[in-house]
């Protein structure tokens, strides 16, 4: 089974602060996502990286940055946290192309910036 | 815009019972339709997947949801829930053929009376 791992499982972070949201991938999958879940609300897209040095900029990109320094790795970034965003990260790894069947989830990242 | 949506925050049924789950669509084009489900502390995991053709598709775990293009609508349904069901309840549309940038509902909270 295909395996996305986060850490931390959860953070609290100051406002102001610098957040680093890691993502680790041994599905030797080419495509990354971080996607953010929001209480009463679906999941939107931050970034997203299709090779390793490249990423691109989802939905919600404002306020994060992220970071794929290899196939396995991604990143988010958060430079100066703010109380808006306290959320649930998830990091997701898919296949290429159309062919692809699913996205894998890892568990999660619970943040909560006071 | 192409957005999901899913009425209903919370359903509650008895363990046994049918089950329908509703989501609604709108999408520019031709939609590739999914149900993502979460178990409690998991990430997401694929329950099944729309391509177009047949719009009854099959899943996992006894689930099948029903493609109706003038209803704009991908419904869940399954004939007889257990609790293991008990988790939340995704619908996403993919806004392209890279199917890792979905458009997600903002979901359905599941609960099983014994």
């Amino acid at each position: 089974e295909a395996a996305v791992t986060q850490s931390p499982r959860s953070k609290v972070a100051v406002t102001g602060g610098k957040v680093t949201l890691s993502c680790h991938q041994t599905n030797n999958h080419d495509y990354m996502y971080w996607y953010r879940q929001d209480t009463g609300h679906g999941l939107r897209l931050i970034h997203y990286s299709y090779v390793a040095d490249s990423t691109e900029k989802g939905d919600i990109p404002d306020g994060y940055k992220a970071s794929r320094p290899s196939q396995e790795n991604f990143s988010l970034i958060l430079e100066l946290a703010s109380l808006s965003q306290t959320a649930v990260y998830f990091c997701a790894s898919s296949d290429a192309g159309f062919s692809n069947e699913r996205l894998f989830f890892g568990h999660g990242t619970k943040l909560s910036v006071l | 815009a192409q957005s999901v949506t899913q009425p209903d925050a919370r359903v509650t049924v008895s363990e046994g019972a049918s089950l329908q789950l509703r989501c609604k669509y709108s999408y520019f084009g031709t939609p590739y339709l999914f149900w993502y489900v979460q178990y409690p502390r998991q990430g997401l995991q694929l329950l099944l997947k729309y391509y177009p053709g047949d719009p009854v598709v099959q899943g996992v775990n006894g689930f099948e949801a029903e493609f109706s293009k003038s209803n704009s609508s991908f419904h869940l349904r399954k004939a007889s829930v257990h609790w293991s069901d008990w988790a939340v309840y995704f619908c996403a549309v993919s806004m392209d053929y890279n199917q890792g940038k979905l458009i997600f509902g903002q979901g359905t909270k599941l609960s099983i009376k014994p």
